[in-house]
C-alpha cells in the first residue's frame, strides 16, 4: 500500500500563510492525493484532491510535485478556525474501486 | 442539502447488547463507508458499499460486526454482542464517484461498559 508522511505538529501565525507538507514517495500512477481536516469533536472533512495538477478551491491549494511524491497542502491566510488535525491521505485503485488510506495527519496549531 | 446524518450521536450500552448505528447518505451519492476511529488506531475502514452492494468488509474486525445496505438512502452498522474494547466513534461517509472527496457525518460515540 503506498503510504504518506507527514509531521506530526506544526504551529502558525494566524492570518499568515501555512503550508503542510506531505510525502508519498510511493505512489503510483492512479493514486489521487486527498487533503482532509479534522476539527475537535467533528468527523472528517474534505479540502481538496488532484491527481497531477495543482488544484485550487475556496478552501485552500494543493501544489502536487512534478514527480508527485510529494504535495503541499496551503492555506492562504490561516483563521484560529483551521486548527485541526490535517490528513494528507491517498485514494488507491484496489481491486477496480477507490480506497482513502489514512495516516496520523498533521495537527496544525494556530497562535493567535 | 444536509450532509450525511447518522443517528444516535452518543450510545452508551452494557456489554452484551445489541447495538445499531445508522447512516443516511447523501442523495445521488452511489458510495457508502463505514469508519472507525480511537485514538490508539486512529481512522479505520470498517466497510464499504458500491450502489449499495458491499465491495470490501475486510477491515471489519469479526462477526459480531455487520452491515447492511437496503437502498441507497440508508445503512445500518450492527454489533452483537457488544463488548467495551468497541468503544469507539463511528463515523459514516458517502462519495459521488470513485475518485471524488468523501462526505462525513457529524458520528456516533460508541460507549460500551
Amino acid at each position: 500500500d503506498a503510504k504518506t508522511t507527514q509531521p506530526n505538529s506544526m504551529e502558525s501565525n494566524e492570518e499568515e500563510p501555512v503550508h503542510l507538507p506531505c510525502n508519498h514517495s510511493t505512489i503510483s500512477g492512479t493514486d489521487y492525493i486527498h487533503w482532509y481536516r479534522q476539527l475537535p469533536s467533528q468527523g472528517p472533512e474534505y479540502v481538496i484532491h488532484g491527481l497531477t495538477s495543482n488544484v485550487n478551491n475556496r478552501m485552500a491549494s494543493l501544489a502536487i510535485a512534478e514527480d508527485r511524491k510529494s504535495s503541499t497542502l496551503i492555506l492562504h491566510r490561516a483563521t484560529l478556525r483551521d486548527a485541526a488535525v490535517y490528513y494528507c491521505i491517498l485514494r488507491e485503485l484496489r481491486d477496480s474501486n477507490y480506497q482513502l488510506i489514512w495516516g496520523a495527519g498533521t495537527k496544525l496549531i494556530i497562535k493567535p | 442539502d444536509a450532509g450525511v446524518i447518522q443517528s444516535p450521536r452518543h450510545e452508551v450500552t452494557e456489554m452484551g447488547q445489541e447495538v445499531t448505528l445508522r447512516c443516511k447518505p447523501i442523495s445521488g451519492h452511489n458510495s457508502l463507508f463505514w469508519y472507525r476511529q480511537t485514538m490508539m488506531r486512529g481512522l479505520e475502514l470498517l466497510i464499504y458499499f458500491n450502489n449499495n452492494v458491499p465491495i470490501d468488509d475486510s477491515g471489519m474486525p469479526e462477526d459480531r460486526f455487520s452491515a447492511k445496505m437496503p437502498n441507497a438512502s440508508f445503512s445500518t452498522l450492527k454489533i452483537q454482542p457488544s463488548e467495551p474494547r468497541d468503544s469507539a466513534v463511528y463515523f459514516c461517509a458517502s462519495s459521488p464517484d470513485r475518485v471524488g472527496g468523501y462526505t462525513f457525518g457529524s458520528g456516533t460515540r460508541l460507549t460500551v461498559v
